[in-house]
């Protein structure tokens, strides 16, 4: 079946640094693809979204990057501060709005 | 603040017993859908309500049932509560206009616990 996958459950990330946070998908039909932030108790919030026609998406301290080739999606954290301490999701948009999430990246940012 | 409030926050009943959990839609959004996050998981799709309609169901079977309001509230039942039920359980809005890209809003969540 189709699915949406991340490579790693941990990352750990000093204080500054940039983050790099990877997603694969298997549906090649896949046209939209979304990354959500999730902190502890809370539900997911949104980051930033990137459609299928584009390759790199820019927000405030944040990038997404889409290589359709290989199917795979990045989230980038510039200069990470001790609030983008959460799970990170990416999620595949469906036709009629379904969204398949993966299992989540937790990012610890250490001082 | 996204605008999309859930009640309970937390619950817990035993196996067997039903549960109703409540959402309240971002003002203007006419699409709401429920998901269940079990603890360590992604979110993963229950159901999906346009205008009072189910337009889109995930893997889960019929105890979990649902209901969207002319005012665009929502509920999700669940009958015959399992142990496996238990969960964070969110509701989410958006305004469908065409395509169903767009910004989702979520709520914090009801986190429910079967004993």
């Amino acid at each position: 079946g189709e699915s949406v996958g991340l490579h790693l459950p941990t990352l750990s990330v000093q204080e500054g640094d940039n983050s790099i946070i990877n997603c694969a998908y298997s549906n090649s039909a896949s046209d939209y693809f979304i990354w959500y932030k999730q902190e502890s108790g809370k539900g997911p919030q949104f980051i930033i979204d990137i459609r299928s026609n584009m390759d790199k998406r820019q927000g405030q301290r944040v990038t997404v990057l889409l290589n359709k080739t290989v199917k795979h999606l990045s989230l980038q954290i510039a200069a990470t501060q001790p609030g983008d301490s959460a799970v990170y999701f990416c999620a595949e948009n469906n036709s009629w709005g379904k969204l398949q999430f993966g299992a989540g990246t937790q990012v610890v940012v250490t001082p | 603040e996204t605008g999309v409030t859930q009640s309970p926050t937390h619950l817990i009943k035993t196996r067997g017993q039903q549960v109703t959990l409540r959402c309240s839609s971002q003002s203007g959004h006419n699409t709401v859908s429920w998901y269940q996050q079990a603890l360590g998981q992604g979110p993963q799709f229950i159901f999906q309500y346009y205008r009072e309609e189910e337009n889109g169901r995930g893997n889960f079977p019929p105890r979990f049932s649902g209901l969207q309001f002319p005012n665009y509230s929502s509920e999700l039942n669940v009958n015959a509560l399992e142990l496996d039920d238990s969960a964070l359980y969110l509701c989410a809005s958006r305004q469908f206009s065409g395509t169903n890209t767009g910004e989702l809003f979520f709520g914090e969540g009801s986190r429910l616990t079967v004993l």
